[in-house]
């Protein structure tokens, strides 16, 4: 267990509202990613932080932004969200070992 | 950009019998991660895999390293029902931008 807590683990919401999700971590990892996941697509990188204030962008970042003020929270927000960004969202980490990543549990969010 | 492709898409197979997931990139790898995702779980690490043609074993599981380093493939032998889920390779170009693959899933049929 890497201490990885992401939440709200499920949320709702309408299309054009904002939504922010939050992974947390206890064990002082540099690097912190966010996967999002759909059937028929595996996961898919929006974006990953090697540090605090310290992000870049990932395979599917447009209507995504992300922010890291502290080294123990990484943020994912939808300015706006839209259907096409129903899908379960992971975060992870990169533990001690090589090229280990380690999952939160995910978090579902549907777009109405 | 890097893609990462896997085949196939889905496999089943009888209990007993050997499964092998292939992953092939677009360009040349660093480095590769093989992980399981278990149905309504997530992702789990299960080896990485760093030189030209390097193979490694897990038990039933052999991972292989392809000698240009663009493919990868991942063999089971005499699947169990545990062995049920998704299996993700993870191509790496040496940042730390990781990119998986796009999955096989695994039925298991007892």
């Amino acid at each position: 267990d890497a201490g990885i807590t992401q939440s709200p683990r499920h949320k709702v919401t309408e299309t054009g509202t904002p939504v922010t999700l939050r992974c947390h971590q206890t064990e002082n990892h540099r690097y912190m990613y966010w996967y999002r996941q759909d059937p028929g697509h595996g996961l898919r990188l929006i974006h990953y932080s090697y540090g605090v204030k310290d992000t870049d962008k990932g395979e599917v970042s447009d209507g995504y932004s992300v922010s890291r003020s502290k080294t123990e929270d990484f943020l994912l927000t939808l300015e706006s969200a839209t259907s096409s960004q129903t899908s379960v969202y992971f975060c992870a980490i990169l533990g001690q070992g090589p090229g280990e990543l380690f999952f939160g549990e995910g978090s579902r969010l549907t777009v109405l | 950009g890097q893609q990462v492709m896997q085949i196939p898409q889905y496999q089943h197979v009888q209990e007993g019998e050997d499964f092998t997931t292939y992953c092939n990139s677009s360009t040349t790898l660093s480095n590769i991660q093989w992980y399981k995702q278990r149905p309504g779980g997530h992702p789990v690490f299960l080896i990485q895999l760093v030189k030209s043609g390097e193979v490694k074993k897990q038990k039933r599981l052999t991972f292989q390293f392809g000698e240009a380093k663009k493919n990868s493939s991942l063999h089971i032998t005499a699947t169990q029902t545990t062995d049920v889920g998704t299996y993700f390779c993870v191509g790496n170009s040496g940042t730390y931008k990781y990119i998986f693959g796009t999955g096989t899933r695994l039925k298991v049929l007892a």
